[in-house]
């Protein structure tokens, strides 16, 4: 099994529906991201978190909203999904930030 | 001025010859560097990091950190048309990482 788990892989929604992307871990790290990849303007950090209690904003957290579940799961959500939240939507997780990350295999989401 | 910029690309080389790609950030007080690489469609896999200046060797790879400069390459010798890839440069920026927008490179056989 993969250390860090993303689903779905794929998702097609319309807009304005709630979506949930979900991410769990088996590599026992306290931190986790989700990033946004967007062609052309590389990967962007929507929340992280380093515990349970502890969540914090990136550079482009509005219109989403995150939840940390327990130490190996951080859910990510569209209240109300838009066009141009259409990307390719990444979780990843540190112990340090000395090895760097070990990201998720990726969920391709579409708004429609 | 992007926190951490880098060349789109393609950088387009043949195969068995060298790859050069760059990376240049804005922050003068970042300490660890970060090279992945990235296959259309799946996660990025990391190849290297750097944290002193000068150069760090693993395999084909290598990367070379200029603090000085603010500059941070990676070098890909032999290369093989399975390293055609996108690479991200990334950044320490305090509890994250900062990534380039990614170098897409194109080995030709």
């Amino acid at each position: 099994d993969a250390d860090v788990t993303q689903t779905p892989r794929n998702r097609i929604t319309k807009t304005g529906k709630r979506i949930m992307l979900e991410c769990s871990q088996t590599k026992g790290h306290d931190r986790m991201y989700w990033y946004r990849q967007d062609p052309g303007l590389g990967l962007r950090l929507i929340y992280y978190s380093f515990d349970v209690k502890d969540i914090n904003k990136g550079e482009i957290s509005d219109g989403y909203s995150v939840s940390r579940q327990a130490q190996a799961k951080f859910s990510l959500s569209l209240e109300s999904a838009i066009p141009n939240q259409t990307a390719l939507y990444f979780c990843a997780t540190s112990d340090d930030l000395v090895a760097g990350y070990t990201f998720g295999s990726g969920t391709r989401l579409t708004v429609v | 001025q992007k926190e951490v910029e880098q060349n789109s690309g393609p950088l387009s080389v043949p195969e068995g010859a060298i790859a050069s790609l760059n990376c240049t950030y804005s922050d003068r007080v970042s300490q660890s560097f970060f090279w992945y690489r990235q296959y259309s469609g799946k996660s990025p896999e990391l190849i290297m990091s750097i944290y002193s200046n000068g150069d760090k060797e693993d395999g084909r790879f290598t990367a070379q950190l200029n603090k000085a400069s603010q500059y941070v390459s990676l070098l890909i010798r032999d290369s093989q048309p399975s390293d055609s890839a996108t690479y991200l440069c990334a950044v320490k920026r305090g509890n994250k990482l900062v990534f380039g927008a990614g170098t897409i490179l194109r080995v030709k056989s």
